[in-house]
């Protein structure tokens, strides 16, 4: 089985600060890792992936996201938040080990992020 | 470029109406698609997923049904809505099963 864990409901941040958003995942063998973002009433937009290689991943809008092994951690970080990046953030792994006939890919159950001006 | 699109944006149905949500992506060919809810603005739950025309996986029981009669064409329906089937309901496609995926504007269903 495969879980995904974003341990913050909310983080805030002052705008220009480093941000920092918390994800945490288990799977049998090794993990296909992503991160997208959500506004307000909008679909899902796709930020990074980590399938395999560096593990420091960059990806849209300046994000990236760092992945520990040794931790099953797949920390969303940026260096300067914008106010402009307040949204909802949602982490989703999937088992490379999983057989052919399984598409699910675990979503976490989101972390709200607000950028303070 | 690839855009997936769905429609209406909006509904508010009453309880024991059907239902009819299309999905359509556009500038791929043979797509994987999924169908998601996402229940107070959090969790998705994934409700469907295909992978080619007339191949419908269903992920949880429930009154909704999905079709795909055309390669880049999902439909979400239902006979008889529930008030426990409101909620923003998600299309997305995929390339092959490890590719990430792209998600539709969403439809927002209020059952009353």
């Amino acid at each position: 089985a495969q879980s995904v864990a974003q341990p913050e409901d909310q983080v805030n941040v002052a705008e220009g600060n480093p941000l920092t958003v918390k994800c945490t995942y288990s799977v049998s063998g090794n993990p296909y890792l992503f991160w997208y973002v959500q506004y307000p009433n909008r679909g899902l937009q796709f930020l990074l992936k980590y399938i395999t290689g560096d593990n420091l991943v960059k990806g849209s809008y300046g994000f990236e996201a760092e992945f520990n092994k040794s931790q099953t951690s797949f920390h969303l970080k940026k260096p300067s938040a914008l106010v402009s990046d307040s949204a909802l953030y949602f982490c989703a792994v999937r088992d490379m080990r999983s057989g052919a006939g399984s598409y699910q890919l675990t979503f976490g159950k989101g972390t709200k992020l607000s950028v303070i001006p | 470029s690839q855009t997936i699109h769905q429609w209406p944006a909006t509904l508010v149905q009453p309880v024991g109406s059907p239902l009819s949500l299309e999905c359509t992506v556009e500038g791929t060919s043979n797509p994987n698609l999924y169908w998601y809810r996402q229940a107070a603005g959090r969790g998705l739950q994934l409700l469907f997923y295909s992978v080619g025309i007339g191949q419908i996986s269903s992920e949880v029981p429930q009154n909704l049904s999905a079709s795909r009669p055309q390669d880049r064409q999902f439909i979400l329906s239902s006979k008889k809505l529930l008030l426990s089937d409101s909620g923003f309901y998600l299309c997305a496609w995929s390339v092959t099963v490890i590719n990430e995926q792209f998600f539709g504007p969403g439809t927002r269903l209020t059952v009353l």
